[in-house]
């Protein structure tokens, strides 16, 4: 079985500044998406960017980028210019391609604090 | 388009009640996830449908715990004479056919087992 591993329950970043946080999986397939998730605490999963394992370019969406390693099952978010509407839970998730549609694993997550 | 609906938003419940979760997925996506959330903690995986059928229940508690994806209407997560470690925020995902499309996210319910 697949599993999500993020190793800091906390981080803390100040505004404008730049933080990375840290996600690894343990897989033993070659097809799969990641991803990264925000919760903010109104609750609402947002989808902030995603990767696919066959693709040696790190994704980029705007202030969030990733640097994923595959043979070392590392996939880190960027957040650059960080913004006080960056507060909030975030999860990195695995989404096996084996088997049609799989659902994500996700790891624990880490809350982001952000200040002014 | 609509996003993934959810209701109730809220829900107390006593122990030994039943609550019933429901999910209405994007218009067009035929899979339905179910994931549990504890407090301080990530979503853990329940269930997996697709209209009428469980595809994998392999998260879900073998007792008391239900899930179905009729033909017509939302999806329902029943959980059966409720105890206080059900509380948790429950989601509902759903995604089209295409494996390349991501999960698109409900709001939850908050049950509170009292």
């Amino acid at each position: 079985a697949q599993t999500v591993t993020q190793s800091q329950p906390e981080m803390s970043v100040q505004e404008a500044e730049t933080v990375t946080l840290s996600c690894t999986y343990d897989t033993s397939e070659s097809d799969y998406y990641l991803f990264w998730y925000k919760q903010p605490p109104s609750r609402q999963m947002i989808l902030v960017i995603r990767q696919e394992a066959y693709k040696q370019q790190n994704a980029t969406e705007n202030r969030f980028s990733v640097n994923f390693q595959k043979a070392a099952k590392s996939f880190s978010l960027k957040i650059s210019d960080s913004q006080l509407g960056d507060a909030a839970m975030y999860f990195c998730a695995y989404r096996s391609l084996s088997s049609g549609n799989t659902p994500l694993v996700f790891g624990k997550g880490t809350r982001l604090s952000v200040i002014a | 388009n609509a996003g993934v609906m959810q209701n109730p938003r809220h829900l107390v419940r006593r122990r030994g009640q039943e609550a019933r979760l429901r999910c209405s997925p994007m218009k067009g996506h035929s899979h339905v996830y179910w994931y549990r959330q504890l407090p301080e903690e990530g979503l853990k995986f329940m269930v997996y449908l697709q209209k009428e059928n469980i595809i994998d229940e392999s998260g879900m508690p073998k007792e008391r715990f239900s899930a179905e994806f009729p033909k017509e209407g939302p999806s329902i997560l029943r959980i059966q004479q409720v105890v206080r470690g059900d509380s948790a925020a429950y989601f509902c995902a759903s995604s089209p056919d295409s494996v390349n499309s991501p999960l698109h996210f409900g709001n939850g319910t908050r049950l509170t087992v009292t």
